[in-house]
């Protein structure tokens, strides 16, 4: 059973450009969650999703920042116009069910803002 | 408002040595508490958890960790450190509040093991 996967694992972009990184969770795993963690800090939460709707995205900044999980195809965290404050280490979990199911992370995308 | 400190930012110990990893959380009911590694470059990988029943905990790679309800800790501990334990070192607290789990964490302990 292949864990979560995330890609791509390293992303570059130039202020103004659009990241679109994407994650697939583990077979059989219909909740995913995205954390952003910066540079010497821990992960904080940024939004959490089960197919095709958008639970709880109170940790997502209100402007720029996007996510969704299709019925078909792997969840997508989409940042718009990035600026440098933006560059850091995106991590997607997934779990079998909401509550008290553990969360397995994958390897992350590191985002770099030139 | 659920949060984890974890007041050591760097440790170093040697290797053959014991590990004990401090956590602290804040939280308002009996919390779900993890312990995530992450070797550089690399996601998070889970080595233990607390959900309830025995406040010991075992987990993979000879880790251990104990909850103690009193003092709002969750420490990890190792017996005997490896190199290959040299990692960061996340604790977590997940919250239930809002019907599903979201995981608040630390900063993270930064654990070097000299020879």
């Amino acid at each position: 059973n292949a864990g979560v996967m995330q890609n791509p694992r390293h992303l570059v972009r130039r202020r103004g450009q659009e990241a679109r990184l994407r994650c697939s969770p583990m077979k059989g795993h219909s909740h995913v969650y995205w954390y952003r963690q910066l540079p010497e800090e821990g992960l904080k939460f940024m939004v959490y999703l089960q197919k095709e709707n958008i639970i709880d995205e109170s940790g997502m900044p209100k402007e720029r920042f996007s996510a969704e999980f299709p019925k078909e195809g792997p969840s997508i965290l989409r940042i718009q116009q990035v600026v440098r404050g933006d560059s850091a280490a995106y991590f997607c979990a997934s779990s079998p069910g909401p509550s008290g199911d553990t969360q397995y992370f994958g390897p992350g995308t590191r985002l770099t803002v030139l | 408002a659920q949060s984890v400190t974890q007041p050591d930012i760097h440790i170093t110990v040697s290797e053959g040595a014991s590990l004990e990893l401090r956590c602290n959380y804040s939280y308002g009911a009996t919390p779900y508490l993890f312990w995530y590694v992450q070797s550089p470059g690399q996601g998070l990988q889970l080595l233990l958890k607390y959900f309830s029943g025995d406040t010991l905990v075992q987990g993979i790679k000879g880790f251990e960790a104990e909850f103690k309800r009193s003092q709002s800790s969750f420490n990890l501990r190792k017996p005997s450190v490896h190199w290959s334990d040299a990692a960061e070192y996340f604790c977590a607290v997940g919250s239930m509040n809002t019907g599903f789990q979201k995981l608040v964490f630390g900063t993270g302990t930064r654990l070097l093991v000299s020879p």
